[in-house]
């Protein structure tokens, strides 16, 4: 079942250019990850985000978290083409399912040079 | 630090025919997950394993999938019979603890013919 979902779901940006993705999520959480993927290799761990933050940095990474929302942003600033690639937000919860992580469908970003 | 290992990372095979994924985590990790992965899809939990123990496997297809971690360590995924459904990646991860970041192996590309 599907806990978490991306807006959009592709996303063209010129290098240079900020890249925001979005994630909306439906049941309480522990915390709520970002990673990355790219094409025809294992994710990649970006940044994890406690359900008590607000917001989070790293590097040329901004994650923020409204969980009165559910939803969570992820902000890539002066973007490379080598960012090219599909970002998943995963929410871990606890309940029916403790200590899984739920992948949303993704999105996929294209940085052209 | 080597990271998680996975093999085969191609597998193509005619339907009703077995098939096996093996991964070996990260050093220490006591947490293990197998994933499979549809196209354009985020990955899907199959299994969580808790050093030896199977957790959470109410995702596993119980007819067709089987899997094991011998020991605590590594780790083998089975399909016996494979069906054209079957056709995805299936990605292997370890985690320090539940619900801690995970680490992706480069996943095993099955295809069923």
């Amino acid at each position: 079942s599907q806990q978490g979902e991306e807006d959009p779901q592709a996303l063209s940006i010129q290098e240079g250019e900020n890249a925001t993705m979005n994630c909306s999520y439906k049941t309480s959480i522990n915390n709520l990850q970002w990673y990355r993927q790219n094409s025809g290799r294992g994710l990649v761990h970006l940044i994890l985000i406690r359900s008590n933050e607000r917001e989070k940095h790293s590097g040329r990474l901004r994650v923020t978290l409204d969980t009165s929302k559910k939803s969570s942003s992820l902000l890539i600033t002066a973007s490379r083409a080598a960012d090219t690639a599909s970002y998943f937000c995963a929410t871990g919860i606890y309940g029916g399912s403790q200590g899984n992580l739920i992948f949303g469908k993704g999105t996929k970003l294209s940085v052209k040079p | 630090e080597a990271g998680v290992v996975q093999s085969p990372r191609y597998k193509i095979i005619e339907k009703k025919q077995p098939v096996a994924f093996w991964c070996n985590p990260i050093s220490g990790h006591n947490t293990l997950y197998w994933y499979r992965q549809n196209l354009g899809q985020g990955p899907e939990l199959l299994i969580r394993y808790e050093n030896e123990e199977a957790v959470d496997d109410s995702q596993l297809p119980k007819d067709r999938f089987s899997a094991e971690r011998l020991k605590g360590v590594d780790s083998t995924l089975k399909i016996q019979p494979a069906e054209l459904g079957d056709s995805a990646v299936y990605l292997c991860a370890s985690s320090p603890q539940t619900l801690f970041e995970q680490f992706f192996g480069p996943g095993t590309r099955l295809t069923v013919l």
